[in-house]
Formats: C-alpha cells, sequence, structure tokens
C-alpha cells in the first residue's frame, strides 16, 4: 500500500498570506496525486488532480506541483473561505488518501 | 449537474450486513468514463476507499485488501443506482459512508469529482 504523509499537520496563517501544504508517498505515485477541500460536516471537494490540473471551478489561487514522491498544493493569497482540512490522494496502486493538512486561521 | 444521494440505516449491530444505497442523477451507473466508489472516513482511519463498480462493456468490481472478504458492491442500472454491502461488521467499521463518483476519460481516470453527502454509520448493540 502506498503511505501518504502530509505535513504540516496544522497549518495556522492568516488571510492574504501563502499556504504551502506537502504531501510525501512512500514510493513513486506517476503524478497520479489529487487534492481535496473538506470543510467541518461536509464531503470532500476535488481541488487538483494529476498534481498540477485545477477541476473545473477551483480557483486560480489553488495551484499544485510535484512529481515522483513529493507533492505541494499552494494557495497564493488566503481567503476566509479556504480555511478547512486538505488532503492528498494518490491512484497509482489503488486509491489511499493522506491523513490531512488543518489550515486555520491566525 | 451531477448528484449522489445516499440511504440506509444509520446504526447496524455487530455481526450484520450495513448495506447503503447511492442513487445517481444526471449520469448514469453504466457510463464508460465513471467509476463508483464507496470510501468512509473515521478518526482512527482517516479516508479509506473500500471499492467500486464500473462498466466497460461488462460489469467489474474492485475492492480494498482491508475489507475484500466482506464487502459487495453492485450496480442497479434498472434504477441508476449502486450499493455496498458489508458483512460482519465491528464497531471498528463505525464512520462516515461516502459514494464517490471517479471521473475518467477514454484515456485513464483521474479523481473523486462528485461526492454524496455521507451517511454516519454507526456499529453497536
Amino acid at each position: 500500500e502506498i503511505v501518504l504523509t502530509q505535513s504540516p499537520a496544522t497549518l495556522s496563517l492568516s488571510p492574504g498570506e501563502r499556504a504551502t501544504l506537502s504531501c510525501r508517498a512512500s514510493q513513486s505515485v506517476n503524478g497520479y496525486l489529487a487534492w481535496y477541500q473538506q470543510k467541518p460536516g461536509q464531503a470532500p471537494r476535488l481541488l487538483m488532480y494529476d498534481a498540477s490540473n485545477r477541476a473545473p471551478g477551483i480557483p486560480a489561487r489553488f495551484s499544485g506541483s510535484g512529481s515522483g514522491t513529493d507533492f505541494t498544493l499552494t494557495i497564493s493569497s488566503l481567503e476566509p473561505e479556504d480555511f478547512a482540512v486538505y488532503y492528498c490522494q494518490q491512484r497509482s496502486n489503488w486509491f489511499t488518501f493522506g491523513q490531512g493538512t488543518k489550515l486555520e486561521i491566525k | 449537474q451531477v448528484q449522489l444521494q445516499q440511504s440506509g440505516p444509520r446504526l447496524v449491530k455487530p455481526s450484520q450486513t450495513l448495506s447503503l444505497t447511492c442513487a445517481i442523477s444526471g449520469d448514469t451507473v453504466s457510463s464508460n468514463i465513471a467509476a463508483w466508489h464507496w470510501i468512509r472516513q473515521s478518526p482512527s482511519r482517516g479516508l479509506e476507499c473500500l471499492g467500486r463498480t464500473y462498466y466497460r462493456s461488462k460489469w467489474y468490481s474492485d475492492y480494498a485488501a482491508s475489507v475484500k472478504s466482506r464487502i459487495t458492491i453492485n450496480a442497479d442500472t434498472s434504477k441508476n443506482q449502486f450499493s455496498l454491502q458489508l458483512n460482519a461488521v465491528t464497531p471498528e467499521d463505525t464512520a462516515v459512508y461516502y459514494c464517490a463518483r471517479l471521473y475518467c476519460d477514454r484515456i485513464s481516470c483521474y479523481a473523486f469529482d462528485i461526492w454524496g453527502r455521507g451517511t454516519f454509520v454507526a456499529v453497536s448493540s
């Protein structure tokens, strides 16, 4: 099983700041990595797929990068609605998710 | 607009069978460019993909190794829905259960773009 490790567990930032979230895979996932946002009481929402492709309707302040085992989700300038939990997920070998990064207001 | 509507009991006794249904609107369960998944979320196990069903000239089902001996996912084309059955449940199966669409095209499958709202299922006597 491919294990995804996200860091940091919690990220405290202010609106307008830049957020950088990391996801490391236990083996190469060939770029087949997605990012999701989840707010309390809601299902996850797809943000990015295949590392750097924004899903339809996702604002341009969200971007993704990486390859092999190391991936990054960047939010260029945080809006109040961006504070949530973010998960990475790979589809290279079955489907597994990271444990999440909580982005909280500082 | 594709939507997934989940239904099923929210309380199941240990050793019994957990059964959930996901009704699809705006898409078809027999689509050649989708797969239909069940995913659960719990504090102890996080987000866990349990399995899927999909149609590519015939029906396929794939399951996670962790539940393979206990799970069945089926499609019902007459009702445009798919279902989850998880047998011999224990309290460790207590979780929020989601159905989700894996978006595909003719080349590959990509990510879970549509989700149901989730059903919290408690396993307790």
